[in-house]
């Protein structure tokens, strides 16, 4: 079984471009996260999708942040116009049935310059 | 405060030693909690959740929890040098409409040498 993939696993931008970051998600699972690490602090969540709807959006920091999930099958986190404290690493998770084991994917790391 | 506080580390132990790792939460909602492991540059990986007080064992993981003292422990016996990374402490409040979210604390880097 494929894990959770993320794409591009790298992305250097410039202050004020946009970045749309990927995560397709275990095949089958309803519930996906976004997570985000930024230099020196600990992971926060940003939000979570139930299939296709925004389950619980508290943790996005502003709305330069948008968070699509088409179908309920892949997502997409764009950030747009991109700052330099969105510099991270943005990782996505999914779960099925146990909310609350999340499987991680390998993360993007973003450089804003 | 925030809310998942870990032993900063690093935290270095002798291997076939035990490794402890711990980790206090503020909130008293937090009902179950999460030990992930990640290696350098690779994703979180879960090694073990617990919900009730008191242990629970895997392996060679050992989890303990304490809600009266919102005390959560992470117990590695036989420490082997693959056993290296930073482990990761995460509460999670089911109530409301945030019941997927994941509070991490900031890490605990331990090395297990030779």
């Amino acid at each position: 079984e494929a894990g959770v993939t993320q794409f591009p696993s790298h992305s250097v931008i410039e202050k004020g471009q946009t970045v749309t970051l990927r995560c397709d998600p275990i095949s089958g699972h309803d519930n996906l996260y976004w997570y985000r690490r930024v230099m020196g602090k600990e992971i926060k969540f940003l939000l979570h999708f139930v299939k296709e709807s925004k389950q619980d959006e508290s943790g996005m920091p502003n709305n330069r942040f948008l968070a699509e999930r088409t179908g309920g099958t892949y997502s997409t986190l764009k950030v747009q116009p991109a700052e330099l404290e969105d510099s991270g690493v943005y990782f996505c998770a999914s779960s099925q049935y146990r909310l609350y084991e999340q499987y991680f994917g390998p993360g993007t790391r973003l450089t804003v310059t | 405060q925030k809310e998942v506080e870990q032993n900063s580390g690093p935290l270095s132990v002798p291997e076939g030693a035990i490794a402890s790792l711990n980790c206090t939460y503020s909130d008293r909602g937090s009902q179950s909690f999460f030990w992930y492991r990640q290696y350098s540059g690779k994703s979180p990986e879960l090694i073990m959740f617990i919900y009730s007080n008191g242990d629970k064992e895997d392996g060679r993981f050992t989890a303990q929890l304490n809600k009266a003292s919102q005390y959560v422990s992470l117990l590695i016996r036989d420490s082997q040098p693959s056993d290296s990374a930073t482990y990761l402490c995460a509460g999670i409040n089911a109530g409301g409409t945030s019941y997927g979210k994941l509070t991490f604390g900031q890490g605990t880097i331990l090395t297990v040498h030779p």
